[in-house]
């Protein structure tokens, strides 16, 4: 079946720091990834589309220079929270959306706790 | 009105019981229905996808589509305690962003 990892499962960082997020497709290519955060007990709320080759597209009130969205191959895009905070700190979860037939597959979730 | 409605009241039954879920929505440009379950602290599972009106079976699991209603269900038959989880509608249009309903914590008693 499809499979989408994400890396690291889990972050601890300081205020202030930046860290990065990979999103990969294990067996198929995904030209579109998108890019998920959601707090506990909230659904999962879209930050980004991030397409292969190309700028991403975020949603409103998403920051995209606080999150860097890149997507450099048809198997992997990376999220980077620049300059993280405490109310930064949440499960971050991207999906790739198989080229083949357009499901969206999930990852697992990152989760990132800044203090 | 958000696109897509889910009451996200917590649903306890006991094992073996039939669960019953649903969502609706109000953009008429929604051609895919989605179900995805998720484990606390772990990614959403997709279930059940369809694109048609009527019922879909997988296992014990029934997806039904109502599009002049704007309505969909998912159905569990036989509920087990692993079947515990929160279950997520999804739908999208033919641009590909998914919007989700909020949720349902489902909790099966053994």
């Amino acid at each position: 079946g499809a499979v989408v990892s994400q890396h690291p499962s889990w972050v601890i960082c300081k205020s202030g720091t930046s860290v990065k997020i990979e999103c990969r497709s294990l067996d198929f290519q995904a030209t579109t990834m998108f890019w998920y955060r959601q707090f506990p007990k909230q659904s999962l709320m879209l930050m980004a589309t991030s397409n292969e080759g190309s700028k991403a597209t975020y949603e409103q009130g998403v920051e995209k220079d606080k999150f860097l969205i890149n997507h450099a191959s048809l198997t992997l895009s990376t999220l980077t929270v620049t300059s993280a905070h405490p109310e930064d700190s949440s499960f971050y979860i991207c999906s790739a959306q198989e080229d083949s037939t357009d499901t969206q597959y999930f990852g697992p979730g990152t989760r990132l706790t800044v203090l | 009105q958000k696109e897509v409605e889910q009451d996200p009241g917590p649903l306890s039954v006991p094992e073996g019981a039939i669960v019953s879920l649903n969502c609706t929505y109000s953009n008429s440009a929604f051609q895919y229905f989605m179900w995805y379950r998720q484990y606390s602290r772990k990614g959403p599972e997709l279930l059940m996808y369809t694109y048609s009106s009527g019922n879909k079976e997988d296992g014990r699991f029934t997806a039904q589509v109502d599009k002049s209603s704007k309505y969909i269900s998912l159905f569990i038959r036989d509920s087990q305690p692993s079947d515990s989880a929160t279950y997520l509608c999804a739908m999208r249009s033919g641009n590909n962003r998914l919007a989700f309903g909020k949720g349902n914590q489902v909790v099966v008693i053994p």
